[in-house]
């Protein structure tokens, strides 16, 4: 398994900012992803982070609102543009470790956007 | 539209009592199933099921796959307070040449002393 470290933990925002979220992996990792938690909604796939290449990104979600980096193979940033509360999630980086499709995640970001 | 339905949404237990949550699904492709546990904002890890008939089991927990039916159970044995979590049922698939997970909403389980 992985020890993935995410900060902030939690944020309190107001609308029209932006946070960026980070996400550290103890090794080395070829693809990171971005998922977000609505409350009572299930875990919904925001990106993809390849390092070296642009994040590819799922229906519904552009990089304009969420810009992604991903400078090297155990680090990646997630921000979270223009915030308006339906923004208010649970953001989670994750990584597939062992060759398979199991997904290690972070500890998460409880974001509030009042 | 690849979907995954978990029932029930929540469920309320005494300690000492058995639980089975449900988990079907309705994806091209499908690669594996996985099973998780959210206690706090991180889900963990617990089970991979990816053939038909096969029980896997660790500890309290087991869990089996139906691919005929389309469908996966999560038992829990003599539930105990540390079990009270939501429990994440995600499908693996393989979509435009990558693999992708689509998770259901959960199921959460309170269990009371």
């Amino acid at each position: 398994s992985a020890v993935i470290s995410q900060k902030p933990s939690r944020d309190i925002c107001q609308r029209g900012t932006s946070l960026t979220i980070q996400c550290q992996v103890d090794s080395q990792v070829t693809m990171m992803f971005w998922y977000r938690q609505q409350p009572g909604q299930s875990l919904t796939l925001i990106a993809t982070a390849n390092q070296g290449s642009e994040a590819t990104y799922e229906s519904g979600f552009v990089i304009d609102k969420f810009p992604i980096s991903r400078p090297n193979l155990t680090f990646s940033t997630l921000t979270v543009s223009n915030m308006s509360p339906e923004d208010s999630s649970i953001y989670l980086c994750s990584v597939e470790m062992g060759g398979d499709e199991k997904l290690f995640f972070g500890s998460g970001t409880q974001l509030s956007v009042l | 539209e690849d979907k995954v339905v978990q029932s029930p949404l929540s469920l309320v237990v005494h300690e000492g009592d058995t639980v089975t949550l449900n988990c079907s699904y309705e994806v091209t492709n499908f690669r594996s199933l996985l099973w998780y546990k959210q206690e706090k904002k991180a889900p963990t890890f617990l089970f991979m099921l990816t053939s038909s008939g096969i029980e896997k089991k660790s500890g309290r927990l087991s869990s089996i796959l139906d691919k005929k039916e389309l469908f996966s159970i999560l038992n829990i044995t003599a539930t105990q307070t540390g079990d009270s979590a939501i429990y994440l049922c995600a499908v693996s698939l393989t979509q435009g040449g990558s693999e992708k997970l689509v998770f259901g909403k959960g199921t959460k389980l309170t269990v009371n002393p």
